[in-house]
């Protein structure tokens, strides 16, 4: 089926390790976005990305990483690992970032715990 | 700054109206979003208004935007137990960039 994929579900990783969340997405859309959603924050916006090869820092960018060599992949990578990383992930994409009816469709999240 | 404010929990019976409220600080956002969280899925979005206009009605959901206090409500008739759900407000903020703003969601509890 088309859609926006995220993998793994589940992640269980210790501090101090490299991790790296996957987002696939076959609509062929242009943007891309990384968020994290935490108790009484809401989603908070990681990096973007409008293009490929085209990203940039969102709010709360500090201890990501992010490409996007291939329009359908979005990777984010954690480089060492931090505790407060530990939230759910949660990739979207957009045909026109996400303005007016071209709305984000959003994965179903990857739950992160960094022990 | 761009800040969207929401209160965190709603509680309703089953039939009643639900009332979701939000206010956003960024007055220049052209649009405002109403995102539903279903449990272990990702947001899906329910509606949105453009910001010139000051209400939009789509079968049992109703927006209405108040752009002087910067308030934004989502009302839901006859709520149903399948409404369960975490309701986020968002708006574009300035420039086009892409990059909505979210509010902490509201979690709308139904009773049956």
């Amino acid at each position: 089926d088309a859609g926006i994929t995220q993998s793994p579900r589940y992640k269980i990783t210790e501090t101090g390790r490299q991790v790296t969340l996957m987002c696939h997405q076959t609509w062929s859309h242009s943007y891309m976005f990384w968020y994290r959603q935490d108790l009484g924050h809401g989603l908070r916006l990681i990096y973007y990305s409008a293009a490929a090869d085209i990203t940039d820092k969102g709010e709360v960018p500090d201890g990501y990483v992010v490409s996007r060599s291939k329009t359908e992949n979005f990777p984010l990578t954690l480089e060492s690992a931090t505790r407060s990383q530990t939230s759910v992930y949660f990739c979207a994409s957009s045909e026109s970032g996400g303005w007016g009816n071209s709305p984000l469709h959003f994965g179903n999240g990857t739950r992160l715990t960094v022990t | 700054g761009e800040d969207v404010e929401q209160s965190l929990f709603l509680s309703v019976r089953e039939g009643d109206s639900s009332v979701i409220n939000c206010t956003y600080t960024d007055s220049s956002s052209t649009y405002l979003y109403w995102y539903k969280q279903e449990p272990g899925a990702g947001l899906q979005l329910l509606t949105y208004i453009f910001s010139n206009m000051d209400m939009k009605q789509d079968q049992r959901l109703t927006v209405l935007l108040n752009k002087k206090d910067k308030h934004l409500s989502l009302r839901i008739a006859d709520t149903q137990t399948g409404d369960s759900a975490i309701y986020f407000c968002a708006e574009s903020g300035s420039g086009n960039t892409g990059k909505l703003i979210f509010g902490q969601g509201t979690t709308l509890q139904v009773k049956p």
